[in-house]
């Protein structure tokens, strides 16, 4: 089956500084999210990247503090810029569906576990 | 008031017991309904997907949903210390399943 993988899979950042997360599909998908799972909160998408076009921000989430960019079918990175404690969080890639797959199906790497001091 | 609520547990039972795992949802609009299954420091694995109501069962977990009553169950029967793990209710409606709405996950423990 295909396989969606994310680096880093943890980091330990400064205030201030920027991280940025990438997420490589084994397939080439239409569709790929971000989301963000807090500690004790449910995981909340961040933004859809599409090849080619802009991503697409959910409320509460600005391009400026999460820039995203979709190269290919494949590829994707999630910057989380200008970092406070408050970032501290699971950063989880998700496509939907896979060749083979239904579409009516959301999948997730493994995530980046990211804490700021 | 959330759009979907879930126990946050902890939830411990012996190996063997029958296990309740229950979202319930405000939105009416809900149509497909999913279980993820998360091991600690894993993404979110999906166990099961229901459109609209009904029971779906696959080997040792079964989904309800009673969209009647906003109400989603997994039950795992002959449950395993492997279950042990945090279970993730989603669900979205016509704005595309991809927009899910997720609950805050129910952390099963399960002692051999």
């Amino acid at each position: 089956s295909a396989v969606i993988s994310q680096k880093p899979s943890r980091d330990i950042c400064q205030r201030g500084t920027s991280l940025t997360i990438q997420c490589q599909v084994d397939s080439q998908v239409t569709m790929m999210f971000w989301y963000r799972q807090q500690p004790g909160q449910s995981l909340t998408l961040i933004a859809t990247a599409n090849q080619g076009s802009e991503a697409t921000y959910e409320s509460g989430f600005v391009i400026d503090k999460f820039p995203i960019s979709r190269p290919n079918l494949t590829f994707s990175t999630l910057t989380v810029s200008n970092m406070s404690p408050e970032d501290s969080s699971i950063y989880l890639c998700s496509v939907e569906g896979f060749p083979g797959e239904s579409n009516e199906k959301l999948f997730f790497g493994s995530g980046t576990q990211l804490s700021v001091l | 008031q959330k759009e979907v609520e879930q126990d946050p547990g902890p939830l411990s039972v012996p190996e063997g017991a029958i296990v309740s795992l229950n979202c319930t949802y405000s939105n009416s609009a809900f149509q497909y309904f999913m279980w993820y299954r998360q091991y600690s420091r894993k993404g979110p694995e999906l166990l099961m997907y229901t459109y609209s109501s009904g029971n779906k069962e696959d080997g040792r977990f079964t989904a309800q949903v009673d969209k009647s009553s906003k109400y989603i169950s997994l039950f795992i029967r002959d449950s395993q210390p492997s279950d042990s793990a945090t279970y993730l209710c989603a669900m979205g409606g016509n704005t595309g399943f991809q927009k899910l709405v997720f609950g805050t996950g129910t952390r099963l423990l399960v002692s051999p």
